[in-house]
């Protein structure tokens, strides 16, 4: 079945990075775009970045943007997202989601908690 | 700036029919799909509707979804306390390089 299980959340303070995986199974990868969305607690959704199924662009939200850096693997079937200059507002739970081509976010993992904090 | 608001809350009892709203300002919903998604709270989020009024195999007809020029709207036909839950629209921005989540609408079930 198809799976997304993020990894690489925790606790850290603020200007340090932190790396998020997501590693896939149970569907093809390369032929899925990937997203990573968070919420942070009690709030609604936010959209943070997306890549290609190719890896050939990468888009991002304006509050990530220079700070964040989208990436994936296709061989190892595994999509990252590279966190530096880590803010309080930060703190969230972070998703990936996979979609193909227009179809919509239709598989996403369960989440890994970002908290930073001093 | 391209934001999508949706009303905070909605409600109905079972059986009832409820509707709610994503309007969209900064940019146009014209020539890009809208998607909805539920999140019932402590739990990911799950793809209700793709493309405008698709659905995706496994989500009921009780879900339909539609769109115009500057809006689209979410109808729960039927209503099940299962329904009670948080609603987002999103789509993506005119330049197709951004991607936005709607504010969110609680739905209650009475």
């Amino acid at each position: 079945q198809v799976q997304l299980v993020e990894s690489g959340g925790g606790v850290v303070q603020p200007g340090t990075s932190l790396r998020l995986s997501c590693a896939a199974s149970g569907f093809t990868f390369s032929n899925y775009g990937m997203h990573w969305v968070r919420q942070a607690p009690g709030k609604g959704l936010e959209w943070v970045a997306f890549i290609y199924y190719d890896g050939s662009g990468q888009y991002y939200a304006d509050s990530v943007k220079g700070r964040f850096a989208i990436s994936r693997d296709n061989s190892k079937n595994t999509l990252f997202l590279q966190m530096d200059s880590l803010r309080a507002d930060d703190t969230a739970v972070y998703y990936c989601a996979s979609e193909y081509g227009d179809y919509g976010a239709d598989n996403w993992g369960q989440g890994t908690l970002v908290n930073v904090s001093a | 700036h391209f934001v999508l608001t949706q009303p905070p809350s909605a409600s109905g009892t079972p059986g009832q029919r409820v509707t709610m709203s994503c309007s969209a300002s900064g940019s146009n919903l014209e020539s890009n799909y809208v998607y909805w998604y539920q999140q019932v709270p402590g739990t990911a989020p799950r793809l209700l509707i793709f493309r405008n009024n698709q659905r995706p195999s496994g989500v009921p007809d009780r879900f339909s979804g539609s769109k115009s020029d500057t809006s689209a709207s979410l109808a729960i036909s039927g209503l099940r306390s299962e329904d009670e839950a948080d609603y987002y629209c999103a789509a993506w921005d005119d330049s197709l390089t951004d991607y936005l989540f709607g504010t969110g609408t609680k739905v209650t079930v009475l």
